[in-house]
């Protein structure tokens, strides 16, 4: 496509439930991000994709969650038994290599009730 | 680890005037650094990529500078005009890691 494309825009979930956020990056891009928005913040860094594997996921705040990219395409960021604190805009990007330009897709705003 | 500085936080200009937005870091072990707009409620749209080996880059009415080796960078907007009116981040992409590492941004006002 001709830019990152994110799926939903919107999210509402309650406490406790699963979600899943797809990204899908410009096609050939072999670097994929995944960042994390709260309001009147940067983005923080969650994971970093190179192909299908993930080569640093120092950002992900705890085991409840999870990010997949299995075609070294598509990525899906899961989140479990979500918390109110999650609710934030997730941001994905990707970028034809490690130091060349980062795209940005429009973001999924999730909001945990 | 890296930290990113954005001064002001929030600036707000009179239609027509040059401005001059700031991003500073802690570790000059970058391979680039990238100025994004943000408008609200929407994702980043890249300005300008300078690699670290470079001192400048330029857009249209926007010019982007790096020092790296004083761990700075400023975004230049010629000629401000309404529609300028965004939220500015700058990004850094450190050597280890591979991550970008964000300011908390400069929310721009241009008043018509």
């Amino acid at each position: 496509g001709a830019g990152v494309s994110q799926t939903p825009s919107n999210k509402v979930t309650e406490k406790g439930k699963y979600v899943e956020l797809r990204c899908d990056p410009i096609s050939g891009h072999t670097a994929l991000y995944w960042y994390r928005q709260s309001l009147g913040q940067g983005p923080e860094f969650l994971i970093y994709f190179q192909g299908t594997g993930a080569a640093d996921d120092s950002g992900l705040p705890n085991d409840r969650f999870f990010a997949v990219r299995p075609e070294g395409s598509v990525s899906t960021l899961k989140i479990q038994r979500t918390e109110r604190g999650d609710s934030a805009v997730y941001l994905c990007a990707s970028s034809s290599n490690l130091n060349t330009e980062a795209f940005f897709g429009q973001g999924t705003r999730l909001t945990v009730v | 680890k890296q930290e990113v500085t954005q001064i002001p936080a929030a600036l707000s200009v009179p239609e027509g005037e040059n401005l001059v937005l700031n991003c500073s870091f802690t570790d000059s072990a970058i391979y680039n650094l990238q100025w994004f707009r943000q408008d609200p409620g929407k994702g980043l749209t890249s300005l300008l990529l300078i690699q670290s080996s470079q001192r400048e880059q330029t857009s249209g009415r926007l010019n982007a500078s790096l020092d790296k080796s004083s761990g700075r960078s400023t975004l230049y907007i010629a000629a401000s005009q309404p529609g300028d009116s965004a939220t500015y981040l700058c990004a850094v992409h450190i050597y280890t890691g591979n991550q970008f590492y964000f300011g908390t941004g400069t929310s721009l006002t241009v008043i018509p």
